[in-house]
């Protein structure tokens, strides 16, 4: 059974840090896994998809990376900015006909002005 | 990406009351989920919306209690029926193109039963 975990659970940063958050899961046999923000009383962003086959993609200031054989993927985030203090959610979909996404319980950043 | 707007964003009902919540999206596609955050846990798929024929429930959801409709290819609801303080939470509506596009959301609805 899938299971999908975020480290840290909060994290709070002085403006202008580069941070790193990490999400781990126990299958390998994934087909993507997407990264998320979600801000307070609103729904989820979608950031970035990375492929089973992909290493990395980048977006502006994010860059998420997956490592399939040991179960882990990073979102880095470059020059940290109070906009970007949110929830960030990590979302693994498993390989095979039932693609439905496993999900982490998020990483609550605070980044401070 | 596609706009999705769900309603109500919030609403306080009464124990034993039925709400429909509604998603509707500005362009067709090809999937539709609908899920539950609870507080201080991470999204649960209730169901997958299947146009023109029934939901696919997951595990621990019934169509009685969760009953879904779609009858095109933009718009779903999801009723929640005979509420229960326990069924206080957030639903999320999705849309995804095809399995290796992005998931998008609308902002949910924030449901709490007295």
């Amino acid at each position: 059974k899938q299971e999908v975990t975020q480290i840290p659970a909060a994290l709070s940063v002085p403006e202008g840090e580069n941070l790193v958050l990490n999400c781990s899961f126990t299958d390998s046999a994934i087909y993507n896994l997407q990264w998320f923000r979600q801000d307070p009383g609103k729904g989820l962003t979608s950031l970035l998809l990375i492929q089973s086959s992909q290493r990395e993609q980048t977006s502006g200031r994010l860059n998420a990376s997956l490592d399939k054989s040991s179960g882990r993927s990073t979102l880095y985030i470059a020059a940290s900015q109070p906009g970007d203090s949110a929830t960030y959610l990590c979302a693994v979909s498993s390989a095979g006909n039932n693609r439905k996404l496993i999900w982490g319980l998020g990483t609550s950043l605070a980044v401070n002005p | 990406s596609a706009v999705i707007s769900q309603k109500p964003s919030r609403d306080i009902c009464q124990r034993g009351t039925s709400l429909t919540i509604q998603c509707q999206v500005d362009s067709q596609v090809t999937m539709m989920f609908w899920y539950r955050q609870q507080p201080g846990q991470s999204l649960t798929l209730i169901a997958t919306a299947n146009q023109g024929s029934e939901a696919t429930y997951e595990s621990g959801f019934v169509i009685d209690k969760f009953p879904i409709s779609r009858p095109n290819l933009t718009f779903s609801t999801l009723t929640v029926s005979n509420m229960s303080p326990e069924d206080s939470s957030i639903y999320l509506c999705s849309v995804q193109g095809s399995s290796n596009q992005p998931q998008h959301f609308g902002d949910g609805t924030r449901l709490s039963i007295l």
